[in-house]
């Protein structure tokens, strides 16, 4: 079966210390893969999308991603956390019914 | 061009009540997905609506229902209400013609007393 697998419900940074969120996903064919993350009490938001092309991703508030087929990875990192980014992020596919296959999220915490 | 809207923001109601709550999508969105969001279960996929079509349905019991009107604003249903419908649900738009992303509302917050 399809499916997302993010490692860590929760994953604690000192700030200005690198952010990295892990993810892994399952398929057989190239995925459309995002991140999403959702700040507490507000909706998701998209911080960036792979599709085609450059493996490396750049997104929204210096969030960046790599594709890796042969690891079948889409690890979210940042170089520098700030505490404005403590949310819920959320590793996505896209399968071929255009349906989003869910990872069960990571509580991203930064400590002062 | 406006965001993704849904209608009402928060609701409370008792056990066994029905509740409808409402999604605008982007405009020329056509299709409209529903999620709910709980804590323990996080987020799970309800359905999805495009053309005014039910185009995929996740696994949910058939109190939840939904449908979409012809300007693709779409409407989900929850009938003979349980606590455990207490849950943020929220609602997505994409064209639903290319593997795009979606864009979520804020969500209607719904507590089950």
């Amino acid at each position: 079966a399809q499916s997302v697998t993010q490692l860590g419900s929760h994953v604690s940074v000192s700030e200005g210390a690198l952010v990295l969120l892990r993810c892994n996903y399952s398929s057989s064919v190239p995925p459309y893969l995002f991140w999403y993350v959702q700040y507490p009490n507000q909706g998701l938001q998209l911080l960036l999308k792979y599709t085609t092309g450059a493996t490396l991703v750049k997104g929204i508030n210096g969030f960046e991603a790599e594709f890796k087929k042969s690891e079948t990875s889409f690890h979210l990192t940042k170089p520098s956390a700030h505490m404005s980014d403590a949310a819920e992020y959320f590793c996505v596919r896209l399968d071929s019914n255009y349906q989003l296959i869910w990872g069960a999220g990571t509580k991203l915490i930064i400590k002062p | 061009k406006a965001g993704v809207t849904q209608t009402p923001r928060y609701l409370i109601k008792t056990r066994g009540q029905q509740v409808t709550l409402s999604c605008s999508p982007i405009s020329g969105h056509r299709s409209v997905s529903w999620y709910q969001q709980t804590p323990g279960q996080g987020l799970q996929f309800l359905f999805e609506y495009f053309s005014e079509t039910q185009r995929n349905k996740g696994n949910f019991p058939g109190r939840f229902s939904g449908r979409q009107f012809s300007n693709s604003r779409s409407e989900m249903n929850v009938s003979t209400l349980e606590l455990g419908d207490s849950a943020l649900y929220l609602c997505a738009s994409s064209t639903g013609t290319t593997r795009d992303e979606q864009f979520f509302g804020p969500g209607t917050r719904l507590t089950v007393l």
